[in-house]
């Protein structure tokens, strides 16, 4: 157990939804890293927060927006979801960034039909 | 910009052999390299990393992995595989400024 943790484990949804899902980072981590997984795309790096402000974005699409709240858990917001969303999704979360490794959580399988 | 690359999509070796899993990296500074492995419906766990120091990194598992600075590569390696090591790795970079970069990843499969 990395000791993160993710809500919903699964999500169904429709085509034009929007979802959230919730991630709680490791006990005193400050940095929460969103990441999409697909079998055609592999790992993507979509955006860091750190201590509440957002640090680095990656491939993150306009529709996808996120933010860390004070108590240093995260939400990633997808909306308008297309058939092309479905992908797992992680959260990670670390120490710092730079030298410190990563822990990831479960992940939220998002299906969208 | 960092890149890193797993040339193999799959290793294939039987149990009780040594494994490797390569990883070739790009960076502009100073590399951060990391070695990941998901197993099935799970999220990454982390196994070791090299920052500075000895080029031969120790991790969980019994995996270790060796910093080649000429060659830019970050080799996973195991003395003896076991059944249990299946599964995906991802090899990761960083530098001091940038984010982290995953490779596509290898599956690696051990057989009996």
């Amino acid at each position: 157990d990395s000791g993160v943790t993710q809500t919903p484990k699964h999500l169904i949804t429709a085509t034009g939804q929007r979802v959230t899902l919730r991630c709680s980072p490791r006990s005193g981590d400050l940095s929460v890293y969103w990441y999409q997984q697909s079998l055609d795309q592999g790992l993507q790096f979509l955006i860091q927060y750190y201590n509440g402000e957002e640090r680095a974005k990656g491939n993150i699409l306009e529709r996808f927006s996120a933010q860390q709240f004070p108590d240093l858990h995260s939400e990633l917001n997808l909306s308008s979801l297309e058939l092309g969303d479905s992908a797992l999704y992680f959260c990670a979360s670390s120490a710092g960034h730079g030298a410190y490794e990563q822990y990831f959580g479960p992940g939220t399988r998002l299906t969208v039909t | 910009a960092q890149s890193v690359a797993q040339p193999e999509d799959q290793v294939n070796v039987a149990e009780g052999n040594p494994l490797t899993v390569k990883c070739t990296y790009s960076v502009s500074g100073n590399p951060y390299l990391f070695w990941y492995v998901q197993y099935p419906n799970r999220g990454l766990q982390f196994l070791l990393k090299y920052i500075t120091g000895d080029n031969l990194v120790k991790g969980s598992y019994g995996f270790e992995a060796e910093f080649n600075k000429s060659q830019t590569s970050f080799h996973l390696k195991k003395p003896s595989a076991l059944v249990s090591d299946s599964a995906l790795y991802f090899c990761a970079v960083r530098d001091i400024r940038s984010d982290m970069r995953f490779g596509a990843g290898t599956r690696l499969t051990v057989k009996p």
